[in-house]
């Protein structure tokens, strides 16, 4: 079947400007997961919903990140007055259900901010 | 808090060769998962295994095989014959019982020399 899917793959934003990445989870996915992955580290944990709650947001660098889920499918992750720093890569990932199941990760979006 | 080490940075053997990957972790749970996962050049993280903190069998997959000791908190990965689509960044992961978020290392370049 289809796995996670992203969009667009590549962004180039202007300092300043806000953006807004997609994710298609597996289809019946109940988790989905937002994760920052800087050049050359391991990718860090933004934030996690079920459905279309979002139960954890404490990983949110800041309030110029905004998630939603809003029918518990396809997920935005918007970065408002984007910094250089926002540079990276930003993957999506789903399981089944989250205590026990495998995250599932899509290709991720680069970002670059100039 | 969960940790996650990956002492080795970039890795560079001939065709052929085995390769082994270090993975030592920290946390308090007494529950918790372990996972590989292998991040190519395209960038997707792609899920290699995952291993249950009360299951210290150690797995074959192919060329992939994986040590896991409980007593030293680690879970090594070995590529045995490498080839050259190995060449790729792995990374190790955590999950505790409970939590959402996944832990990763820094991750080890492998990379294959024809």
């Amino acid at each position: 079947g289809a796995g996670v899917s992203q969009s667009p793959r590549y962004k180039v934003a202007k300092r300043g400007q806000d953006v807004a990445l997609r994710c298609d989870p597996i289809s019946g996915h109940v988790s989905l997961f937002w994760y920052q992955q800087a050049l050359g580290q391991g990718p860090e944990f933004l934030t996690y919903f079920q459905n279309e709650a979002q139960l954890d947001k404490s990983g949110l660098p800041s309030d110029r990140f905004f998630a939603e889920r809003p029918e518990g499918s396809v997920s935005t992750l918007k970065i408002q007055r984007t910094q250089q720093e926002d540079s990276a890569v930003y993957l999506c990932a789903s399981s089944l259900v989250v205590t026990t199941d495998t995250q599932y990760f899509g290709p991720g979006t680069r970002l670059t901010v100039l | 808090a969960q940790k996650v080490t990956q002492a080795q940075t970039e890795i560079s053997v001939v065709e052929k060769e085995d390769v082994t990957l270090d993975c030592v972790y920290e946390t308090r749970d007494t529950t918790y998962y372990l996972f590989w996962y292998k991040q190519p050049p395209s960038g997707e993280l792609v899920f290699l295994i995952r291993r249950n903190s009360f299951d210290e069998q150690n797995e074959i997959s192919g060329r992939y095989s994986w040590n896991f000791q409980k007593s030293t908190s680690s879970f090594n990965f070995t590529i045995t014959a490498s080839q050259v689509v190995d060449s790729a960044v792995y990374f190790c992961a955590l999950r505790g019982y409970g939590n959402n978020r996944l832990a990763f290392g820094k991750g080890n370049q492998v990379v294959v020399i024809p």
